[in-house]
Parts: structure tokens; sequence; C-alpha cells
């Protein structure tokens, strides 16, 4: 069983649509969970950070963090053909050491 | 966000040849910086972690002497590869954490690397 999972896609959606992408992980004591966007042939872009769990929100983009069930989701509001791209999930425990998902391929169309 | 940049952006050599790839942190100090390697529709492997005046730490599996590493200075640290071979053929990327008690890290835009 890998550490994390994450749907590899693809995602497609009309512009507009709400988004939900998600991952499930087994380590219990992950801490850091980041969401990544990364363009076709480009590094991955930083979305969001969140500690522990909760919610954290940034303009159309919500990151969820349920620790109980080992379970992040990344939802984006009023997508955009600009959002097309694939999203990493990437957690960590204390250490520097990011462990990623294999990315979920989205494509907004118009 | 955070600037890092990767240079070169892409490179094509010959079998045999050294290849070195510089990653930039433009705008902090990082310690502390990564190397991944990202094969196509797959995602990102960590395979060192690069300390600015020491080793770098190396993953399992990862051939230390073939994939050089220096972190000189608070802002650059190189990646080189060794008597490439086609398989080392890949999208390299580079990430440095930004200091400040998270744990973010901040990718560079990554350089693919074709061997022939």
């Amino acid at each position: 069983q890998k550490e994390v999972e994450q749907d590899p896609g693809p995602l497609s959606v009309p512009e507009g649509a709400i988004v939900s992408l998600n991952c499930t992980y087994s380590n219990s004591a992950f801490q850091y969970f980041m969401w990544y966007r990364q363009y076709s042939r480009k590094g991955p872009e930083l979305l969001m950070y969140t500690y522990s769990s909760g919610n954290k929100e940034d303009g159309r983009f919500t990151a969820q963090v349920d620790k109980s069930s080992k379970y992040i989701s990344l939802f984006i509001r009023d997508s955009q053909p600009s959002d097309s791209a694939t999203y990493l999930c990437a957690m960590s425990l204390n250490t520097d050491k990011l462990i990623f998902g294999t990315g979920t391929r989205l494509q907004v169309f118009p | 966000g955070a600037v890092v940049s990767q240079h070169p952006s892409w490179v094509i050599c010959k079998s045999g040849t050294s290849v070195k790839i510089e990653c930039r942190s433009l705008d902090f100090q990082a310690t502390t910086m990564f190397w991944y390697r990202q094969f196509p529709k797959q995602s990102l492997m960590l395979m060192a972690t690069s300390n600015e005046g020491s080793k770098a730490t190396y993953e399992q599996g990862v051939e230390k002497d073939k994939f050089l590493i220096n972190h000189a200075s608070l802002t650059l640290s190189t990646l080189t590869v060794t008597s490439a071979h086609p398989e080392d053929s890949s999208f390299y990327i580079c990430s440095a954490r930004r200091p400040g008690g998270s744990n973010t890290q901040y990718f560079g835009p990554g350089t693919r690397l074709t061997v022939l």
C-alpha cells in the first residue's frame, strides 16, 4: 500500500463547476498537508498549506484535512480553463521529507 | 510566493557525459534544498536533501556517486549527473525550504534532461 493515494484522473469538468480533489494516506503521524498545482513541463506551485486538521480557504480554493479519516481534500469553486493542470497532494511529518500523491489531472473545458 | 530558479531549463547530452543543474533561491536564504526526479505522468520522487555546508542526504536507491550534490551557499545548490545514460533522462526539479518554522517547500521550474 502506498503511503499516499490519489486518483490520477483525468477529471474533466465544465467551466464554473465545483471541483473536488482528494487524497488518502496511511501514516497517522503526518502533520503538514499541502496542495500543489503543476502545469505541463513546469515545477509544482504551492496552492494551499495546512497544519494538522481543519479547513483553510484562499479565494476559490478550500483545503480540508480530516485526520481521523486520514483524508484530505481540495475544492475549487467556479473552476476556470486556466485551472487545467495536475494537482498534487503532499504531506510530511515534522521532517523535511514530503510524500507526494501521484497527482490528479484536471481539465476544465469552456 | 517565493521564487526558486533552475538552470538550464532543458539539456540534451551524449551518453557518458556529465551535466550540472543549478538551483537558486532568489528571495530568501535556504539552508535546505531538495532534489526530485519526475518521470512522465508520475509523481515527484525525492532523490536527496541538500544542506548548506554539509554533505547531502540521499534517499534509498539513489547513487550518491552518480548524482553529486553541492550546496555551497545559502542560495545555490547544484546537482551533477555524472556519466549520464539514457535511463537518466527525466525531469529534475529542485525545491527550497523557506525558513520560519513551517515545512513549506517552493519549487523551481524544473530541468528536462535528455541523454542520447
